[in-house]
């Protein structure tokens, strides 16, 4: 099946340590996203990546890193600079303009 | 940068009862997409529409570009209790190269 897959699906972190969140596709498609949702809000860009091995930082990049060594993997580590981590963690991947999502990691920093 | 105002920002139906909800911005776009999204899951492309004055629908979902290209529109009709979740518009234009989200609109449905 083709499809985005994230995982864990819920992940639990002491603060002040970092965190990989995991997103995988087999879609091919070259460009990749990461959002972050917070409870009754919309979607904020934090990273993307349209093509291997080049990413730029979205709107709210700081206290997050990425890496893209290959075109099926953007995985996001959030950083212990990150003063609020906890949050619903969307990754996503587009073939033109439409973009289309993972199921979601949730961040739980105690 | 851009901005997409989505209303309303909620709605609590009774079953049966159509639904209407818009985004609308200050800038023009040449894609628009309608997402829903379910408790703890990510968003799922319902409609895509790419061009101005465009009608698409998607079952019981009905969707339109507007034609000042400023504006589009999602009505679901005859809601049923699994309609529920957050819809999320999102405009795309070349000038800017990236997707624009409005803020949501959070559909309750009553049985």
């Amino acid at each position: 099946d083709g499809g985005i897959t994230q995982s864990p699906k819920y992940l639990f972190r002491k603060e002040g340590q970092n965190v990989t969140l995991s997103c995988e596709q087999n879609l091919n498609h070259d460009a990749m996203y990461w959002y972050r949702q917070d409870p009754g809000q919309g979607l904020r860009l934090i990273y993307y990546s349209q093509i291997v091995n080049d990413f730029q930082k979205g709107d709210i990049a700081e206290g997050y890193s990425v890496s893209r060594e290959k075109k099926e993997s953007f995985p996001l580590t959030v950083t212990s600079a990150q003063k609020n981590p906890t949050a619903f963690y969307l990754c996503a991947s587009s073939i033109g303009v439409t973009q289309y999502f993972g199921p979601g990691t949730r961040l739980t920093v105690l | 940068g851009q901005q997409l105002n989505q209303s309303p920002q909620s709605m609590f139906i009774q079953e049966g009862e159509d639904v209407s909800m818009n985004c609308t911005s200050s800038s023009i776009f040449n894609t628009w997409l309608w997402y829903k999204q379910e408790p703890g899951e990510g968003p799922v492309l319902l409609i895509a529409l790419y061009k101005a004055g465009e009608l698409t629908s998607n079952g019981r979902l009905t969707a339109q570009f507007g034609i000042t290209r400023k504006d589009s529109f999602l009505n679901i009709s005859a809601s049923i209790p699994s309609d529920v979740g957050i819809y999320f518009c999102a405009g795309f234009n070349n000038a800017g190269n990236m997707l624009t989200f409005g803020g949501g609109t959070r559909l309750m449905v009553k049985p």
